[in-house]
């Protein structure tokens, strides 16, 4: 089983929608949740990062974290054709040598 | 503030051959990470330093790679000899502490033929 999980993809959307991204991950003691974003042939650029359970907005950007179902999310609102990336879901487990676990990224393409 | 450098950006080489890559973190940046992102994947965690020792490598395939991180601040990547499932880019981050965010520098594309 892998510590992290995401939907390959391709998820598409109409530009303006709702995009919403899910992650889950193995490790109850994952205690840090990031999301990345990563043009292609670029390298990922951190957009947000959560530690409690419940939503955390940054601008368009929204995150969601249940760590009872171990389960973190990611909401695009008013998703723009720049938006269109692989997202990159991580967990931090503070006990595991503060190991770094990525999921292999969902596609989105965010159609004008 | 300058962001994570890398060089070279660009590396191809036969296989059996030997390579080096190289890091230079942001300033002041204790931790330093070393992944490798096959195509399609997610980054794969290689090696973690916390200034210049070893957090983990349990994820480096320490026949052939190996990594150093000389007086905490720059580090260098090699490999010897490459294989062809090398072919990846090895991207280098670094992050404040260990709990930190991470910042990516534009990473090094390998190809091995």
């Amino acid at each position: 089983q892998k510590e992290v999980e995401q939907n390959s993809g391709p998820l598409s959307v109409p530009e303006g929608a709702i995009a919403s991204l899910n992650c889950t991950y193995s490790d109850r003691g994952s205690q840090s949740f990031f999301w990345y974003r990563q043009y292609s042939g670029k390298s990922p650029e951190l957009i947000m990062f959560i530690y409690s359970n419940g939503d955390k907005e940054d601008g368009r950007f929204t995150a969601q974290l249940n760590k009872a179902s171990q389960y973190v999310s990611l909401l695009i609102r008013d998703s723009q054709p720049s938006d269109s990336a692989t997202y990159l879901c991580a967990v931090n487990i503070l006990y595991n040598f503060n190991k770094f676990y990525f999921g292999s990224g969902t596609k989105l393409n965010v159609k004008p | 503030e300058a962001g994570v450098a890398q060089s070279p950006r660009y590396k191809i080489i036969e296989k059996r051959q030997s390579v080096a890559f190289w890091c230079n973190p942001i300033s002041g940046h204790a931790t330093l990470y070393w992944y490798q992102q096959i195509l399609g994947q997610g980054p794969k965690l290689l090696i973690q330093f916390q200034n210049n020792g070893v957090v983990d490598d349990s994820q480096l395939p320490k026949d052939r790679f190996s990594a150093e991180r000389l007086k905490g601040v720059d580090s260098t990547l090699k490999i010897q000899p490459a294989k062809l499932e090398d072919s990846a880019v090895y991207l280098c981050a670094s992050s404040l502490g260990m709990k930190g965010e991470q910042f990516f520098g534009p990473g090094t594309r390998l190809t091995v033929l």
